[in-house]
């Protein structure tokens, strides 16, 4: 099975901040990786996909890439909107795997 | 615009037999371009892929689940459903119905459909696993 490491955990952040939440996949993926947004009582929000593709309607201060089998999804400025739990997801193999997350709070 | 709304029933008893189903308004299942998918979220916890489907029936499954769960769709009436046997506590979670696309991955001189992103989810039904 593939795992996902996601890190932080927790990531204390400011309005305006740039963020950075970190996916490392237990072998090649490709770029086959997608990042999630969720808030409380809601579903998850697909945000990225393909590691880097921007989901239709999202803002552009959100990005992903990838380097290797780590990948990375960056707030360029954070707004008091983003403030919430992320996930990774990667689907290389057929199945899928989430990462575990990473609580975004404001400091 | 698509929509996807879960139903069953809130609380199943230990051992038996859950079953939840998944409408899709506002498109078709009908469709090569996506897959048909289930996804849970254990209270406090992260999301757990449980199954997919497509419109032809191929299926995929969590192998930590596999065993115990059942996905089948319906074109007739636009619908997929999960079923979960000898469910337990463990099983207590939300559980998400979603819309997935199509991932092109290499498969020798040609490209390989398989579930990638979930697009677009249903809010999601509670289900307690309770006696």
């Amino acid at each position: 099975d593939i795992q996902m490491t996601q890190s932080p955990s927790t990531l204390s952040a400011s309005v305006g901040d740039r963020v950075t939440i970190t996916c490392r996949a237990s072998q090649s993926i490709s770029n086959w990786l997608a990042w999630y947004q969720q808030k409380p009582g809601k579903a998850p929000k697909l945000l990225i996909y393909e590691a880097s593709v921007l989901q239709s309607g999202v803002p552009s201060t959100f990005s992903g890439s990838r380097s290797g089998t780590e990948f990375t999804l960056t707030i360029s400025s954070l707004q008091p909107d983003d403030f919430a739990i992320y996930y990774c997801q990667q689907y290389s193999n057929s199945l899928s795997t989430f990462g575990q997350g990473t609580r975004l709070e404001i400091k | 615009q698509l929509h996807l709304q879960e139903s069953g029933p809130g609380l199943v008893k230990p051992s038996e037999t859950l079953s939840l189903s998944c409408t899709v308004s506002g498109g078709s299942i009908n469709n090569y371009d996506y897959f048909w998918a289930w996804i849970r979220q254990s209270p406090g916890k992260g999301l757990e892929w449980i199954a997919t489907i497509d419109y032809r029936g191929t299926t995929y499954y969590n192998p930590s689940l596999t065993g115990r769960v059942t996905i089948f769709v319906d074109t007739s009436s636009n619908h997929f459903s999960l079923q979960m046997s000898s469910v337990t506590a463990a099983d207590t979670a939300v559980y998400h119905c979603a819309r997935q696309g199509a991932a092109f991955l290499p498969a020798g001189m040609t490209r390989k459909a398989v579930p990638g992103e979930l697009d677009t989810w249903g809010q999601g039904i509670s289900v307690t696993v309770s006696s």
